[in-house]
């Protein structure tokens, strides 16, 4: 079965210094792999997707994420860190087949000016 | 466009009673998610749907947890009789066919007491 694993559960920034927030995949064939956003009160947002094409994916808000199979990892990073960046995040794996979304436990970013 | 909706938004039952959850999704999308995030966990599947069909349930407690899909658009989520175990966020999502990205609600945030 296909899993994530999200090594830190809160990670602190100061406002403007760069994010990195890591995960680890596990998964018996190229998996499609996600990074969700989850602002207290209010749905989760797709922040980037990865599906077999480019290692470095380009989401929303200034994220992006590399795919690199030989570490079997998914980091998502941001240059520099605005105080509405403050939310959890989640690491995502799809199951082939039924669409099935497998969710990371998370990790809270938390940002101080 | 008019995001995946859902009522109520905060309910709160005490142990064995029952309580009913309603979910609108996006407009035409085929497939509709149930999910249930416990505090500190990321979000985990209970039901998936594929227009009125079910397409996986494997992870519903069904000996109290029920779900159905009204003629393919509206979908409900019920359990009877709650356990304080149950006390999450149930996350509806949407999606159209054969594409990667769920759409989520804000979510009903259930405790049982």
């Amino acid at each position: 079965a296909q899993s994530v694993t999200q090594l830190d559960s809160h990670v602190s920034v100061s406002e403007g210094t760069p994010v990195l927030l890591r995960c680890n995949y596990s998964s018996s064939y190229s998996p499609s792999l996600f990074w969700y956003v989850q602002h207290p009160n209010k749905g989760l947002q797709l922040l980037l997707k990865y599906t077999s094409a480019a290692t470095l994916v380009k989401g929303i808000n200034g994220f992006e994420a590399e795919f690199k199979k030989s570490e079997t990892s998914f980091h998502l990073t941001k240059p520099s860190a605005h105080m509405s960046d403050a939310a959890e995040y989640f690491c995502v794996v799809m199951n082939t087949g039924f669409q099935k979304l497998v969710f990371g436990t998370g990790t809270r970013l938390l940002v101080s000016p | 466009e008019a995001g995946v909706a859902q009522s109520p938004r905060y309910k709160i039952i005490e142990k064995r009673q029952s309580v009913a959850f309603w979910c609108n999704p996006i407009s035409g999308h085929a497939t509709l998610y149930w999910y249930q995030q416990i505090l500190g966990q990321g979000p985990k599947l209970l039901i998936q749907f594929q227009n009125n069909g079910v397409v996986d349930d494997s992870q519903l407690p069904k000996d109290r947890f029920s779900a159905e899909r009204l003629k393919g658009v509206d979908s409900t989520l019920k359990i009877q009789p709650a356990k304080l175990e149950d006390s999450a966020v149930y996350l509806c999502a949407s999606s159209p066919l054969a594409t990667y990205e769920q759409y989520f609600g804000p979510g009903t945030r259930l405790t049982v007491t």
